[in-house]
């Protein structure tokens, strides 16, 4: 069974550009996360998907982040315009959600230097 | 609110000895799970062991085993026969029943030394 795939693996952009980072999550999978790791920090988490309903999005800084997820499946999180404080690591990780507190498989993130 | 607290930074074991990694959480829920998650340095996290509040029996995997004190609001996880492969990142983290918001710690860095 293929894991969560996320891409790019690095990306390097000037301040004020754009970026966008794909996942696909583990076939079957209703649930989808996108964290934000800072260095030396543990995940938090940005936004979750229950298929293509975003239903916590409390921590998503809605003015330049925005996600979506067409079809309940792939997503894509942006970020417009990039500022210097969003260097991190963006995590991708799903699960069946069948229940609370299904185990959550994550992909192996992309890491954004913000330059 | 939820919260996880890790208090060893860093830690550090000779290869085939036993460490323990300590965590504490705090909820105000009754229904809860607990996880260990590892991630070594290429960044992806994987998960170690889980736990769900209401079973009193500490979970286990192979050489990896937990110390669950619920009145403590402990979750200390235990590795035995140290290995070098398990060097890295360790984040203890807490999802509420219901929630499938994952609460994490600051994580501790296992350094396993030959």
């Amino acid at each position: 069974e293929a894991g969560v795939v996320q891409s790019p693996r690095y990306k390097i952009i000037e301040k004020k550009q754009p970026v966008a980072f794909w996942c696909n999550p583990i076939s079957g999978h209703n649930t989808l996360y996108w964290y934000l790791q800072n260095l030396g920090q543990g995940p938090e988490l940005l936004i979750r998907y229950e298929n293509e309903e975003a239903v916590d999005d409390s921590q998503l800084p809605k003015d330049r982040f925005s996600a979506e997820r067409l079809k309940g499946v792939d997503s894509t999180l942006k970020i417009q315009p990039a500022e210097l404080g969003d260097s991190a690591v963006y995590l991708c990780a799903s699960s069946q959600n069948m229940r609370g507190g299904d185990t959550q498989y994550f992909g192996p993130g992309t890491r954004l230097t913000v330059l | 609110a939820q919260t996880v607290t890790q208090s060893q930074p860093e830690m550090s074991v000779q290869e085939a000895e036993t460490v323990t990694l300590s965590c504490t959480y705090d909820t105000s829920e009754s229904d809860y799970y607990l996880f260990w998650y590892k991630q070594p340095p290429s960044r992806q996290m994987i998960l170690v062991i889980r736990q769900e509040a209401y079973k009193q029996q500490n979970a286990t995997e192979n050489r990896f085993s937990v110390n669950f004190q619920k009145a403590a609001k402990s979750f200390s996880l235990k590795i035995s026969d140290s290995q070098l492969g398990d060097a890295a990142m360790y984040f203890c983290a807490s999802a509420q029943g219901g929630s499938e918001k994952l609460v994490f710690g600051k994580g501790t860095k296992l350094t396993v030394n030959p």
